[in-house]
């Protein structure tokens, strides 16, 4: 298994722009994460998806923020408008019962 | 919640030395207790794990070591080479498939 895939890695745009980061988790993994991190305020849980199925979103900082399964082998995190304080790095990560999360390369989201 | 906490911020040792970071955690139904190694501008990549019904584990220089009762758990690593220089992070869970709730990390220094 090519372990856990995210696109782009790299990202610049504009502040107010829409931004969207793609994940396709461990084929068989049943748990899907995406967190945040930075500096000041270390790796934060955005969302977490059991089965698909969105469990805890409490993570997630505001409107601006959303994020889909739509089936179990992809999932997106969007934010719309961007702003620079979203800079940060943006890991997903996949999960089953027998092995605990393993992390995506990351994305590297530069607001401007 | 969870809450674990990890100890020491910063371990700075010489190369050859042994290094030992310790986690305490506050649920007594956390079951499952990943290690996670993140090298600069890396992601955490785990290391090690370790279940409630073991009280040891190792894996070459590598140790865990879990102690229900008290509620902690500690990462041995033998003979320190300057590769294992990084950021360390603790977890407890209630299984693989459940959100971890994280340390705030240690960052070991290796001196050659």
């Amino acid at each position: 298994d090519a372990g856990v895939i995210q696109s782009p890695r790299h990202e610049v745009t504009e502040m107010g722009q829409e931004v969207t980061l793609r994940c396709k988790p461990i084929s068989g993994h049943n748990s899907l994460f995406w967190y945040r991190q930075t500096m000041m305020r270390g790796l934060e849980l955005l969302i977490y998806f059991n089965n698909n199925v969105p469990i805890d979103d409490s993570g997630m900082p505001e409107d601006r923020f959303s994020a889909k399964m739509p089936n179990a082998s992809f999932s997106t995190l969007k934010i719309q408008p961007s702003e620079p304080r979203d800079s940060a790095v943006y890991f997903c990560a996949s999960s089953s019962e027998v092995r605990g999360l393993l992390f995506g390369p990351g994305t590297r989201l530069t607001v401007t | 919640g969870e809450n674990v906490e990890q100890h020491p911020s910063t371990l700075s040792v010489q190369e050859g030395d042994s290094a030992v970071i310790k986690c305490t955690y506050s649920d007594s139904a956390s079951n499952y207790f990943p290690w996670y190694k993140q090298e600069l501008g890396k992601r955490p990549q785990l290391i090690i794990d370790i279940r409630s019904n073991v009280g040891e584990k190792k894996d070459q220089r590598i140790a865990v070591t879990l102690n229900k009762t008290a509620k902690h758990f500690s990462l041995h690593i033998t003979e320190t080479q300057p590769e294992d220089s990084a950021v360390y992070f603790c977890a407890a869970s209630k299984g693989g498939s459940y959100i971890p709730t994280f340390g705030r990390g240690t960052s070991l220094i290796v001196h050659p």
